[in-house]
């Protein structure tokens, strides 16, 4: 039982380069999450799913594309990478809303120069 | 509208004393509260929470947590510090108005002094 991976764990880019970063989770969750982690802003929800097929925005969605095509993945796509992107990226996953536990990936480190 | 305050962004305590973690929220409704734990370079793990049972909280590694809603807080305390525990720590609050929405505190980094 993996819990929820991420790929890649580190990632240089270009400003004006695409990516896209991969969350795994094998536990069955619908909820899935996007947060990127700033110096004295704690976490920030970028984009949401609560089941396959959909997505929904959070806080700070722009510059961000999302997909849940599989129940299991969830991937967050930049376009065109900008250095206000540069974060730590976080995936989570839950059973269920509200008053469930989210469980954290161990992050994407993404610089944009 | 949730919201969700840590009073400090860094304390420091010597092992063997006491941990003292401060949060205050704000919602509308009846909230969830956790607190979560990120060690360096790690994701975030949950220490706790409180779902409206029981108002004192136990977590792992000897925490826990009141939830007073008189004073809309939700502070996270340790009899004793080990050095283990240094790592930053996040208070996080969610609403059970309708649709899945948590907010984070900014984090407080605790530091152990030997």
């Amino acid at each position: 039982n993996a819990g929820v991976t991420q790929t890649p764990k580190f990632r240089v880019l270009k400003t004006g380069q695409s990516m896209t970063l991969l969350c795994a989770q094998d536990m069955n969750h619908e909820y899935m999450y996007w947060y990127r982690q700033d110096p004295g802003m704690g976490l920030r929800l970028i984009h949401y799913s609560v089941g396959e097929g959909t997505t929904a925005k959070g806080e700070v969605p722009d510059g961000y594309n999302v997909s849940r095509l599989k129940k299991q993945n969830f991937l967050l796509g930049l376009e065109s990478a900008a250095p206000s992107q540069t974060s730590v990226y976080f995936c989570a996953s839950s059973y269920g809303t509200n008053s469930y536990e989210q469980y954290f990936g161990p992050g994407t480190r993404l610089t944009v120069t | 509208a949730q919201s969700v305050t840590q009073l400090d962004s860094h304390v420091s305590v010597s092992e063997g004393t006491p941990v003292l973690l401060r949060c205050n929220y704000s919602s509308s409704y009846s909230p969830s509260l956790f607190w979560y734990v990120q060690h360096p370079n790690k994701g975030l793990q949950l220490l706790l929470k409180y779902t409206s049972a029981a108002t004192l909280v136990k977590g792992i590694n000897g925490f826990e947590a009141e939830f007073k809603k008189s004073e809309t807080s939700f502070h996270l305390t340790k009899p004793s510090a080990h050095m283990s525990d240094a790592a930053e720590y996040f208070c996080v609050v969610s609403d059970s108005g309708g649709y899945q929405k948590v907010t984070f505190g900014i984090g407080t980094k605790l530091q152990v002094i030997p």
